[in-house]
């Protein structure tokens, strides 16, 4: 079974400042791990993915996340918050192997305070 | 590239209809195409995912005779909700993965905001 935690559901930092948003995951095999942003009444919008290659992940947007097994972690960053980064923010876990299903985090909603 | 489409993006309508939301992947084939409902502030909930030409398969608890899934095509699937009530009411999402793509890599459409009156 495959699971994820977001921790905190709403995250608040200056514009300018360093996101950090957490993600930790559950999975019985070595998973694939995705970042996906909502903004308000839409749908998601794929912001990166890690499937086995390199474990720092370049995403839109000046979004990063890295891939660490140690921690079973996937947070997402970026150096420097925008007021356009404010959206809720989805981790999500799938397992190799065909159509598996994804499953995904309960969102964290950023705010970006000018 | 990777485009899905939804339409209507809104829809309301009166107790006991039924609504058909149409979900398309425009720049792609999508075998699988997968149907979420998402309630306020929460995340979403994967009702059922459907590949081309079979019958959809059902999230536990998820009645499949009120929610009526067809993938007629690579490119259509269509979500109809049957003899709709208030508690229908919610924002459901399509996404679609691509043929081939096994790394399970699915894209959105926008969304239709469902609401019964």
């Amino acid at each position: 079974a495959q699971s994820v935690t977001q921790l905190g559901s709403h995250v608040s930092v200056s514009e300018g400042a360093l996101v950090l948003l957490r993600c930790n995951y559950s999975s019985s095999v070595p998973p694939y791990l995705f970042w996906y942003v909502q903004y308000p009444n839409q749908g998601l919008q794929l912001l990166l993915k890690y499937t086995s290659a390199a474990t720092l992940v370049k995403g839109i947007n000046g979004f990063e996340a890295e891939f660490k097994k140690s921690e079973t972690s996937f947070h997402l960053t970026k150096p420097s918050a925008h007021m356009s980064d404010a959206a809720e923010y989805f981790c999500a876990v799938s397992e190799p192997g065909g159509y598996q299903k994804v499953t995904f985090g309960t969102g964290t909603k950023l705010q970006v305070i000018p | 590239g990777a485009v899905v489409s939804q339409h209507p993006s809104w829809v309301i309508c009166k107790s006991g209809t039924s609504v058909k939301i149409e979900c398309r992947s425009l720049d792609f084939q999508a075998t699988t195409m997968f149907w979420y409902r998402q309630f306020p502030k929460q995340s979403l909930m994967l009702m059922a995912t459907s590949n081309e030409g079979s019958k959809a398969t059902y999230e536990q608890g998820v009645e499949k005779d009120k929610f009526l899934i067809n993938h007629a095509s690579l490119t259509l699937s269509t979500l109809t909700v049957t003899s709709a009530h208030p508690e229908d009411s919610s924002f459901y999402i399509c996404s679609a993965s691509a043929s081939g793509g096994a790394t399970g890599t699915q894209y959105f459409g926008p969304g239709t905001r469902l609401t019964v009156l």
